[in-house]
């Protein structure tokens, strides 16, 4: 079993809705990071956070907006979302942000937009 | 031109059978390759994670890299159905860990 945790599993969510995906990690990692994977596609990097700071955000809409509470927690707070960011959301986490760290990928929230 | 290609598939073998799945990528700057495993409706799994040239085995699964062709090969031995998934390649040079490029994956069927 992953030790990153993501809740919920699935979310469906009208246009208009305020909602946010949760993600828990008990490694003592300090680097946290969201990624987005559509049907048949790899994971496309979203946002990083290296001790509990943002440290890197691939242009992602507004509508997007995260928040990292403390070293073991990680949120994604979603506001006015359109259906094509109907998606797998990942979490992760590695020990540093430096290369060659190994990512652990949460089981991922389904996101359903209608 | 992508800079990972993965060989698309998909692809589907007997139970037992020695399975080879293969990516090639352009930049020169990676120096870190991974192969992670994805089952339906799940996170990715990291399998196997190599660090320049050479070959590591781990049980059934063997990873090659050879950085003077820019190919990578992760091999299974004795394939069981619980192989079945998606296998992604990802490549990462010398920056941050979560900038990796992923290939598009290879989706495995192993039939009993």
């Amino acid at each position: 079993d992953t030790e990153v945790t993501q809740t919920p599993k699935h979310l469906v969510m009208g246009m208009t809705n305020k909602k946010s995906l949760k993600c828990e990690q008990h490694m003592g990692h300090r680097a946290m990071y969201w990624y987005k994977q559509k049907a048949k596609k790899p994971p496309e990097l979203m946002f990083v956070y290296s001790y509990e700071k943002l440290s890197i955000n691939e242009s992602v809409p507004s509508r997007f907006s995260p928040e990292c509470p403390n070293s073991s927690l990680l949120n994604l707070h979603l506001h006015a979302l359109q259906p094509e960011d109907s998606a797998l959301y990942l979490c992760a986490s590695s020990q540093a942000t430096g290369a060659g760290n190994t990512i652990y990928f949460g089981e991922g929230s389904w996101l359903t937009v209608v | 031109q992508k800079e990972v290609e993965q060989d698309p598939g998909p692809l589907s073998v007997p139970e037992g059978a020695i399975v080879s799945l293969n990516c090639t990528y352009s930049n020169s700057a990676f120096q870190y390759f991974m192969w992670y495993r994805q089952y339906s409706r799940k996170g990715p799994e990291l399998l196997m994670y190599t660090y320049s040239s050479g070959n590591k085995e781990d049980g059934r699964f063997t990873a090659q890299v050879d950085k003077s062709s820019k190919y990578i090969s992760l091999f299974i031995r004795d394939s069981q159905p619980s192989d079945s998934a998606t296998y992604l390649c990802a490549m990462s040079s010398n920056t941050n860990a979560g900038k990796s490029t992923f290939g598009d994956g290879t989706t495995l069927t192993v039939k009993p």
